[in-house]
């Protein structure tokens, strides 16, 4: 069975400071990665994913993340926050050949000015 | 394009009634899941659709049941309403039971009292 472990329930943050949401997986299989984020009162929406290839993957609005094997980990990164990026993060994980996802706990990211 | 749709957007039932959470999505996509969200414990899998006439389990399958009506629509039906079923129920579906990513409906906001 796989698991998602994001290690912080809460990350509080000044507005342009970088950041840093972390996010561990286990899984025997080879699994696919996907970071989703929920704005306040609204669905999740697809912030990036990595299914293969390159290791660091990034998103349209200045997230990345990086998958490590050997650490088993898929931490989120943004160099410089905006009060706009105040959002609850999701990591998810998909093992190759299935069709469902397990989610971690989520990350509420709080940026203020 | 609408997307994925769910309704109701919210609902307030009294323990022991029942009712259905209704989910379309209009993008042809096969596979459909429904979700359930609550704090801290991120999102769990109640049911899915991995094409139209197949249904599984997911995580979290007790207390509930689902239909899914044709390619479109996936319904998630509660027979007899508990208090530890209020949450926030999503809707999400993919285009294939693989790799892709899911997109979400807004969801609905369920209080059992």
């Amino acid at each position: 069975a796989q698991s998602v472990t994001q290690l912080d329930s809460q990350v509080p943050v000044f507005e342009e400071a970088p950041v840093e949401l972390r996010c561990n997986y286990s899984s025997s299989v080879s699994v696919y990665l996907f970071w989703y984020v929920q704005y306040p009162n609204q669905g999740l929406q697809l912030l990036l994913k990595y299914l293969s290839g390159s290791t660091l993957v990034e998103s349209i609005n200045g997230f990345e993340a990086e998958f490590n094997k050997s650490q088993t980990s898929f931490h989120l990164r943004k160099p410089s926050v905006h009060i706009s990026d105040t959002a609850e993060y999701f990591c998810a994980v998909q093992n190759s050949g299935y069709s469902t996802l397990t989610f971690g706990k989520g990350t509420m990211l709080l940026v203020s000015p | 394009n609408a997307g994925v749709t769910q309704t109701p957007k919210f609902q307030v039932l009294k323990t022991g009634q029942s009712m259905t959470l209704q989910c379309a999505q209009d993008m042809n996509h096969n596979s459909m899941y429904w979700y359930r969200q609550d704090p801290g414990m991120g999102l769990r899998l109640i049911y899915y659709s991995a094409s139209e006439g197949t249904t599984d389990k997911g995580e979290v399958p007790n207390g509930y049941n689902v239909s899914r009506l044709n390619k479109r629509e996936f319904s998630l039906r509660l027979e007899s309403a508990a208090p530890s079923q209020t949450s926030v129920y999503f809707c999400a579906s993919t285009l294939r039971g693989g790799n892709y990513e899911q997109y979400f409906g807004p969801g609905t906001r369920l209080t059992v009292t």
